[in-house]
């Protein structure tokens, strides 16, 4: 399968701080997923960017396919914020995800 | 509009016990999935359905069981259960080929404890 590595895999943030979370992966996708998961277990979809870039709010993602990275950009950071967040590929049926980022947002 | 249910939310087995775990999605996804979360680790693949009929294994398929009983329910078995099995699951479903978001919407995860 699809090797996945997500950078870094912890990061400690104070509110109202900016950071940037790194996926790289070792073969072509056709799909790429961001995830945030929250305390309660919950795993969020935040982004479906195989390709290009995207915002929602606060989160914005871009993903180089050629280059086989992607960059997940969180911008003024809140408490709520603070989970693991995953990236995910594939390129048939099997998502394979990284190992996390564990964010911690402190007020 | 629902997306991914799963059920039980929580359940404690004890070694040896059998029972199965539900899924059921209602975006009309031809694929669905099983991942198991260890503490920890991302989302391993347990077993996943290209389309209604056919299913197929994963990472780590070994003591369970899956069946895709239509296009919108997939369940999980386990038959004798293990300590080893103690674990959070989730159910997955994947967007329609050539749709804008191709992607996997998740459910709200199993938590299972095996003592």
């Amino acid at each position: 399968g699809i090797q996945v590595e997500q950078s870094p895999p912890d990061l400690i943030l104070q509110e109202g701080a900016n950071s940037t979370l790194r996926c790289n992966f070792s073969d072509s996708v056709n799909n790429l997923q961001w995830f945030h998961q929250n305390p309660w277990g919950q795993l969020i979809n935040l982004f479906y960017i195989p390709s290009g870039t995207k915002q929602n709010g606060r989160l914005s993602a871009t993903t180089v396919a050629t280059e086989r990275y992607s960059l997940l950009y969180i911008s003024s950071s809140q408490t709520t914020d603070s989970g693991v967040y995953f990236c995910a590929v594939t390129n048939d049926y099997k998502l394979s995800f990284g190992a996390g980022t564990t964010v911690t947002v402190r007020a | 509009n629902a997306g991914v249910t799963q059920t039980p939310k929580f359940q404690v087995l004890k070694t040896g016990q059998s029972m199965t775990l539900q899924c059921a999605q209602d975006m009309n996804h031809n694929s669905m999935y099983w991942y198991r979360q260890d503490p920890g680790m991302g989302l391993r693949l347990i077993y996943y359905s290209a389309s209604e009929g056919t299913t197929d294994k994963g990472e780590v398929p070994n003591g369970y069981n899956v069946s895709r009983l239509n296009k919108r329910e997939f369940s999980l078995r386990l038959e004798s259960a293990a300590p080893s099995q103690t674990s959070v699951y989730f159910c997955a479903s994947r967007g329609i080929s050539g749709a804008a978001n191709y992607g996997y919407t998740f459910g709200s995860g199993t938590r299972l404890t095996v003592v």
